[in-house]
């Protein structure tokens, strides 16, 4: 079965400032992997998404995530954050290719101060 | 994922009553998966259906808990004698008809449940 850990479940930082989420994930085959985030009361939009290729993976509102086989990581990145980025966050993987069964982390909760 | 449609958008039922949570899928898409986060938590994957047919449950509670995806209208997510434990964010999502690899599935904004 696979697992997927965000390791920090509320990440505080000041707006312009850097920030990365973690997020690890365990699986005995090949995945694909997710960044989703959630706005309050609302539904979740994809980020970014890895199914192949390149590591390095950009997605919108100037996120990025690579993709580290051997440390089974995807961690979610960007350089400088805005208030608009307070939301919570989901790392994701699948591995059917027939369907699209997400399974998902507990979120990280990303609130930027000004 | 605007096109995702659920609805009601907040539903409030007393201990012991019927909940029902619709989701029409974006135009063209025959694949529906429900999930349900429950507060403080990730979304947990429940079901995912396509026309007429239930092609994997494994995350739906054995009783109480039912979905349908008629030929015509909405996916219905069917929760009977709601518990207290059955408040949660409910989501539907849907993806087009030739689920390849890594397709993106996108997600309604949610139906939230309280049962008091």
């Amino acid at each position: 079965a696979q697992s997927v850990t965000q390791l920090d479940s509320q990440v505080p930082v000041f707006e312009e400032a850097p920030v990365e989420l973690r997020c690890n994930y365990s699986s005995s085959v090949s995945v694909y992997l997710f960044w989703y985030v959630q706005y309050p009361n609302q539904g979740l939009q994809l980020l970014l998404k890895y199914l192949s290729g390149s590591t390095l993976v950009k997605g919108i509102n100037g996120f990025e995530a690579e993709f580290n086989k051997s440390q089974t990581s995807f961690h979610l990145r960007k350089p400088s954050v805005h208030i608009s980025d307070t939301a919570e966050y989901f790392c994701a993987v699948s591995v059917h290719q027939g369907a699209q069964k997400l399974v998902f982390g507990q979120g990280t909760r990303l609130t930027i101060n000004p | 994922n605007a096109g995702v449609m659920q609805n009601p958008r907040h539903l409030v039922r007393r201990r012991g009553q019927e909940a029902r949570l619709r989701c029409s899928p974006m135009k063209g898409h025959s694949h529906v998966y429900w999930y349900r986060q429950l507060p403080e938590e990730g979304l947990k994957f429940m079901v995912y259906l396509q026309k007429e047919n239930i092609i994997d449950e494994s995350g739906m509670p054995k009783e109480r808990f039912s979905a349908e995806f008629p030929k015509e209208g909405p996916s219905i997510l069917r929760i009977q004698q709601v518990v207290r434990g059955d408040s949660a964010a409910y989501f539907c999502a849907s993806s087009p008809p030739r689920t390849g690899v890594g397709n993106t599935i996108y997600f309604g904004e949610g139906s939230w449940l309280t049962v008091v």
